[in-house]
């Protein structure tokens, strides 16, 4: 247990869908992230809030929706998705966003566009 | 931005053996995090340790930051270790006052512990 929670799990969806993925930390952290990892690359970086202000964006297309109520809660939202889509995707907090303190995450959603 | 290279990209060992996997980063580091991913995707918190040395159990990692290289030993190996082994990295915020929130994870070490 790292104190990040994921939901689902597991998702299958339609490229016609729309379906949103959750994250939510239980660490009082400032800064929560979406990391996307496909099959044989490294673990890239989505999207970055802190103190519920998206502060990066990294060239995500915009079938990819992200979305921070509060400083505990980040969503994903998803609709159009393509095949190459499918990954896991790790969401991961951290106390703030300046890189001096570790980075913790959940336990991802496997995502499967079909 | 900064890169990172890992190695060996793949490493088999028997247990009970010892090995050593090596990061080598670009440039100065804020942050500098080992992790162990299962066979389940869960990124497990190895160390944070952007200098110096520190140790956990069987584990140990030392980072040496002026050579722009950490290193992380595993010591009398079980088939538990097997897995993912990463390493990330985080430069200071940008030389302009602005922020530079990105953590710039290595391509991993492939490990593999037989009984």
């Amino acid at each position: 247990e790292t104190g990040v929670t994921q939901t689902p799990r597991h998702l299958v969806m339609g490229m016609t869908n729309k379906k949103s993925l959750k994250c939510e930390q239980h660490l009082g952290h400032n800064a929560m992230y979406w990391y996307k990892q496909s099959a044989k690359k490294p673990l890239e970086l989505m999207f970055v809030y802190s103190l519920e202000e998206r502060v990066e964006n990294n060239s995500v297309p915009s079938r990819f929706s992200p979305e921070c109520p509060n400083s505990s809660h980040l969503f994903l939202h998803l609709h159009t998705l393509q095949p190459e889509d499918s990954a896991l995707y790790l969401c991961a907090s951290s106390q703030d966003g300046q890189g001096r303190n570790e980075q913790y995450f959940g336990p991802g959603t496997r995502l499967t566009v079909t | 931005g900064i890169q990172v290279e890992q190695s060996p990209p793949d490493l088999i060992l028997q247990e009970g053996a010892n090995s050593t996997l090596r990061c080598n980063f670009s440039d100065s580091v804020n942050n500098l995090q080992w992790f162990h991913q299962n066979p389940w995707g869960q990124l497990i918190n190895l160390f944070y340790i952007p200098s110096g040395t520190k140790q956990n159990g069987r584990l140990s990692a030392t980072t040496v930051a002026t050579e722009r290289y950490s290193l992380l030993y595993i010591s009398s190996s079980q088939t538990t270790d097997s897995g993912v082994y990463f390493c990330a990295a985080h430069p200071p915020p940008l030389n302009s006052g602005g922020s530079n929130y990105k953590l710039t994870f290595g391509k991993g070490t492939l490990l593999t512990v037989n009984p």
